[in-house]
């Protein structure tokens, strides 16, 4: 069982918007702790995506961008395009566990 | 541009000690507020977070794997590595190595290394 809770799969079709939530508690995302989000391509390793809740690295697209409110966050995809399939993770800090903790990730799917 | 690269063996025996070097190419593993992190993840699952070091040897550790893990820094090298110990069939994982923050007063795990594949088998 995941700190942060996400969706196992999410779909759509080229050119659609889709958002993948990431639930935690009041010792992680609810504590006002940072969110960020990573896409893993297939057999790769994870890529920063969004960092501080809602900020894009440089050479990230804009089709890509993130909210947090509360105990939750997500990250939202517009314009779908087929190169976007692949796993993302939310990522925080858990004061009850004194460390990083992931999401259990979620599996995007152009369909 | 930062580049992180794993080496190590890619298979150990159980109860063996799993020994992982990450190289660090493209600036010094000295400059900067930056933590050296290692991540492992079990094919098919979640990433999880192993433990974290900066140049000074300030070290914190996953409490689930605290008692099994160290982690130290080689400046000299530009290098950071992970030791694991007692390891069982449940340690077979990818480990990434990567450089963690700040950005903007956040702390994202903003490089990694490609991966390194471990199993632990007999």
């Amino acid at each position: 069982q995941s700190v942060l809770t996400q969706p196992p799969s999410v779909s759509g079709a080229p050119g659609q918007r889709v958002t993948i939530s990431c639930t935690g508690s009041s010792s992680n995302i609810g504590a006002g702790y940072h969110v960020h989000w990573y896409q893993q391509l297939p057999g790769t390793a994870p890529r920063l995506l969004i960092y501080g809740d809602t900020n894009r690295p440089s050479g990230v697209p804009d089709r890509f961008s993130g909210s947090k409110s509360g105990t939750s966050a997500s990250l939202a995809v517009t314009g779908l395009q087929a190169e976007d399939e692949a796993d993302y993770y939310c990522q925080s800090y858990d004061s009850s566990l004194s460390g990083w903790v992931f999401g259990g990730g979620t599996k995007l799917t152009v369909l | 541009q930062v580049q992180l690269q794993e080496s190590g063996p890619g298979l150990v025996k159980p109860s063996q000690t799993l020994s992982l070097t990450c190289t660090v190419s493209g600036g010094s593993i000295s400059s900067g507020d930056y933590y050296w992190t290692w991540i492992r993840q079990p094919a098919g699952k979640e990433l999880e977070w192993i433990g974290r070091i900066n140049t000074s040897w300030n070290t914190i550790y996953n409490p689930s794997l605290r008692s099994r893990v160290t982690i130290s820094v080689d400046t000299s090298k530009n290098q950071f590595s992970l030791k694991l110990n007692s390891l069982t069939a449940a340690d077979t994982a990818v480990y990434y190595c990567a450089r963690q923050g700040p950005i903007s007063s956040s702390w994202p795990f903003d490089y990694w290394g490609q991966g390194s594949l471990v199993t632990v088998s007999s």
